[in-house]
């Protein structure tokens, strides 16, 4: 049964710390994409890889946020410093374009939370 | 620029009824819709979409959508609601140039009263 994982789970951390979450994609899956999720803002689209080429980063802060693809089978999201506004639930998804479509697979999310 | 409304922060209705959550979007060209569910402190799961032909898409757990062209809308449906059918429903839709990730909804919460 093939899934998107993310590590950690759960991850709370001091005001200017770095954090970093990790994502692994569906094996075969081309295409990554990292979410944030608030009460306030709901689903935003951080960025995107297809390939493991970054595709669209324009929903990240630039100063502090940066998303990579060291290899297929990884996606990391790194933050730093971190700030008590970035507390929220962070989804990675993973998805096959064919051409037509893709459907995107979430994996369980991290829950950050910045004290 | 494409965007999705779902109108409603929240729907209820009594088990054994049927549900409707709306959903609109704004698009260039073709769109692809798509619905998402998610269960408390769970990730997002897909449960149908619409690429092209029939307007009625059946999906998972007995839910279906009704693509209206006219009306930009995309409802989902299900004609008799279960209390585990309670979750956060997300509406999405992307063009059909596969350069754009998908656009979520804000989320419209489903909650199935016994």
């Amino acid at each position: 049964d093939a899934r998107v994982t993310q590590t950690p789970r759960h991850k709370v951390t001091e005001m200017g710390q770095e954090v970093t979450m990790r994502c692994q994609p569906i094996l075969g899956h081309n295409t990554v994409f990292w979410y944030r999720q608030t009460m306030m803002q709901g689903l935003e689209l951080l960025a995107y890889f297809r390939n493991r080429a970054p595709l669209d980063d324009s929903g990240m802060p630039k100063d502090r946020f940066s998303a990579e693809m060291p290899d297929a089978t990884l996606a990391t999201l790194k933050i730093q410093p971190s700030e008590p506004r970035d507390s929220a639930v962070y989804f990675c998804a993973s998805g096959l374009v064919t051409g037509t479509s893709v459907e995107q697979f979430f994996g369980p999310g991290t829950r950050l939370t910045v004290l | 620029a494409q965007s999705v409304a779902q109108p409603e922060d929240q729907v209820n209705v009594a088990e054994g009824n049927p549900l409707t959550v709306k959903c609109t979007y704004s698009v260039s060209g073709n769109p692809y819709l798509f619905w998402y569910v998610q269960y408390p402190n769970r990730g997002l799961q897909f449960l149908l979409k619409y690429i092209t032909g029939d307007n009625l898409v059946k999906g998972s757990y007995g839910f279906e959508a009704e693509f209206n062209k006219s009306q930009t809308s995309f409802h989902l449906k299900k004609p008799s609601a279960l209390v585990s059918d309670s979750a956060l429903y997300f509406c999405a839709v992307r063009d059909g140039t596969g350069r754009r990730a998908l656009t979520f909804g804000s989320g419209t919460r489903l909650q199935v009263q016994p």
